[in-house]
């Protein structure tokens, strides 16, 4: 298994361009978020989705647009990015019926937006 | 509503020094309860976890007792070692498990 798995490692933008962050997971993983790390703070979710054709709004959803078509594909949209966007991007996946689900994270996607 | 509040860092400690990370938790029902590792340029990934009170978890000579009384999962370890400087984030899920909380998070650093 690959586990998750996010594309790109790194990329800049400039202000107002779009880009799509790829993630995937191949383990039949019910639950997927979204997650941004920014220095000295903690995880903020984004979106999150417990299954194909659902998803929810997080702590901080403004800017970003998710879409869930399969169980194993989670992209998360930039419509017009603007330098607050810079950060480190965390996607993550679980299984939701088991107790005590661990959640498998991706490596990160560095962004920066000028 | 469930909120996770973890000891700010930095955490400096000398090799072989004790280690202590508090973790208090603000849950309803019996939330299962997680300690993540996050090494430099890395994501995060499970350390240990404990699913009901009493419950220890433990992995890479790290522990964690899920204590109800106190709502508190502290992460301990005797004696600790440059390779465990890391950041460590608390973190939760509630009893639907829909969601995962995690605590700001704590830098540690261990000097040789």
């Amino acid at each position: 298994n690959a586990g998750v798995t996010q594309t790109p490692k790194f990329q800049v933008l400039k202000t107002g361009q779009s880009m799509t962050l790829q993630c995937a997971q191949d383990m039949n993983h019910e639950y997927m978020s979204w997650y941004r790390q920014d220095p000295g703070m903690g995880l903020r979710l984004i979106h999150y989705s417990v299954g194909a054709g659902i998803t929810d709004q997080g702590e901080v959803p403004n800017g970003y647009n998710v879409s869930r078509s399969t169980t194993e594909d989670f992209p998360l949209r930039l419509l017009s990015a603007a330098p607050s966007q810079t950060s480190v991007y965390f996607c993550a996946s679980s299984n939701l019926r088991a107790k005590g689900n661990e959640q498998f994270f991706g490596p990160g996607t560095r962004l920066t937006v000028l | 509503g469930n909120s996770v509040t973890q000891m700010e860092g930095p955490v400096t400690l000398s090799e072989e020094a004790f280690l202590t990370i508090n973790c208090t938790y603000t849950a309803t029902g019996y939330p299962s309860l997680f300690w993540y590792v996050q090494y430099p340029g890395e994501g995060l990934q499970l350390l240990l976890k404990a699913t009901k009170a009493d419950d220890k978890g433990s992995n890479k000579g790290f522990e964690a007792t899920y204590r109800k009384e106190t709502t508190s999962f502290h992460l301990e370890k005797g004696s600790v070692q440059v390779s465990d400087s890391a950041v460590y984030f608390c973190a939760l899920t509630d009893s639907s498990a829909s969601k995962i909380i995690f605590g700001s998070g704590t830098r540690l650093s261990i000097r040789p």
